[in-house]
């Protein structure tokens, strides 16, 4: 079954660390990971999209990394911000013979407290 | 948001009721997608339309219609034979719907059911 794991399911950490969350997957086949931010109360927003070929990807704070081989992502967020707060949700991409389908994990709720 | 607006932000249904959450995108986007997300769970997708009045079935369709005639609008009804409507709604559109295309989300519908 094609499937997108993430842990922590939610995590507090105190302004200025860092963090690191987790994904693993079963999706096959896969075309590209991507990490979304999500506010709450709001729609996604796109932080990185990287192909298999793709190590590790940066948005400012936010670097991403990917191993193919073992079918695992992680987001680091580093020198953590109240405004990092938020749920973050990893989604695989299916490709076109798939329908271009996206496979959505159910998120990591992030809270960052001063 | 992105040029995605979805109306209206918060809505209350009777039982038996059918009712039409709004999503218009003025980014030019031919490509246009339904989501349903549940707490604890990945998004699901609805319906998703690739051009004007053409659309397919997602994985959760049964209880939902939609239509698409212009390309800037894509409405989601939710009828009476949806049992359990009580969710977040999310629209997103994307340039196409390639494999590296990223879809671009509204800000979301949260419909109760009382």
């Amino acid at each position: 079954k094609n499937q997108v794991e993430q842990s922590p399911q939610s995590l507090i950490i105190l302004e200025g660390k860092n963090c690191t969350l987790q994904c693993n997957y079963t999706v096959s086949p896969f075309s590209n990971l991507r990490w979304y931010k999500q506010d709450t109360g709001r729609g996604p927003v796109s932080l990185t999209i990287m192909t298999f070929s793709e190590n590790t990807k940066s948005n400012g704070r936010y670097t991403a990394t990917l191993d193919a081989d073992t079918k695992q992502s992680s987001l680091h967020i580093t020198a953590s911000q109240l405004s990092d707060s938020a749920s973050y949700i990893c989604v695989v991409h299916q490709g076109r013979e798939y329908g271009n389908k996206l496979v959505f994990g159910a998120g990591t709720i992030l809270r960052v407290k001063s | 948001d992105g040029g995605i607006t979805q109306s209206p932000k918060y809505l209350f249904r009777k039982e038996g009721q059918n009712v039409t959450l709004s999503c218009e995108q003025n980014l030019n986007h031919d490509a246009m997608y339904w989501y349903r997300q549940d707490p604890g769970q990945g998004l699901r997708l609805i319906y998703y339309s690739q051009i004007v009045n053409d659309f397919q079935k997602g994985d959760i369709a049964e209880g939902y219609s939609v239509s698409r005639e212009k390309k800037e609008s894509f409405p989601l009804t939710v009828t009476s034979a949806q049992k359990n409507p009580t969710a977040f709604y999310l629209c997103a559109s994307s340039r196409t719907s390639g494999a590296y295309n990223e879809q671009f989300f509204g800000p979301g519908t949260r419909l109760t059911v009382l």
